[in-house]
């Protein structure tokens, strides 16, 4: 079974940073692109960013660039988040979600339940 | 790329539910579906424009035509009350994955 465990949210002051992680099990972690979706409260889905099975390449909402970088540790099945200079407008639910593919980004088959961050001071 | 669905959609029990997705170029680029319950995580119900994932019932379906894609579910039961977001793969320069904003299905 397919599982995917985010942790790392919580409560940060505006220009701050926090790390997000999203450990995965039940299938082989680095065949397997990995995405960040966010949610702000009340509004709807927002991608982020994402990664390729290897690592070797990574994409960011244009809202993100420069702030935030994506990464995975195949050896511990593990995709992170770094995230600084933190903004109000960056108060969301922070889910990982799994691709059908190892190079492309069409399709996302399991979600994790997400991790809320809160920016506010 | 921008993806435009329409904000609700209404309907009653047993009846059929259809919304749809409208894509800002003819592109031909494959929609998927999401469905989210309040409280939980999205979860794929429809993948390459029609396919369904196992466990997904047949009630739902998805076709494409041009620039809009389109997700039905037949014989709505309370159950299917939830948002539902369309999204696609803009496989260009930026490689960005783009979703709707999403359609609020209400069963009456």
């Amino acid at each position: 079974e397919v599982r995917l465990l985010e942790s790392g949210g919580g409560l940060v002051q505006p220009g701050g940073s926090l790390r997000l992680s999203c450990a995965a099990s039940g299938f082989t972690f680095s065949n397997y692109a990995m995405t960040w979706v966010r949610q702000a409260p009340g509004k709807g889905l927002q991608w982020v960013s994402v990664i390729t099975g290897r690592g070797g390449k990574a994409y960011y909402a244009d809202s993100v660039k420069g702030r935030f970088t994506i990464s995975r540790d195949n050896s511990k099945n593990t995709l992170y988040l770094q995230m600084n200079s933190l903004r109000a407008d960056d108060t969301a639910v922070y889910y990982c979600a799994k691709h059908d593919s190892i190079n492309y980004f069409y399709v996302l088959d399991h979600w994790g339940q997400g991790a809320l961050v809160a920016v506010s001071s | 790329y921008v993806l435009t669905q329409p904000p609700s959609v209404s309907v009653a029990p047993g009846k059929t539910a259809t919304m749809t997705c409208e894509g800002s170029d003819e592109g031909g680029k494959s929609f998927q579906w999401y469905q989210q319950k309040p409280g939980q995580a999205p979860m794929l119900v429809i993948y390459y424009d029609s396919d369904r994932p196992s466990g997904i019932p047949e009630r739902f379906s998805g076709s494409k035509s041009g620039k809009t894609a389109t997700l039905t579910i037949s014989t709505v039961e309370a159950g299917d009350e939830a948002d539902y977001y369309c999204q696609v793969w803009d496989s260009g320069t930026y490689q960005d994955v783009v979703f709707g904003g999403g359609t609020r299905l209400t069963v009456l």
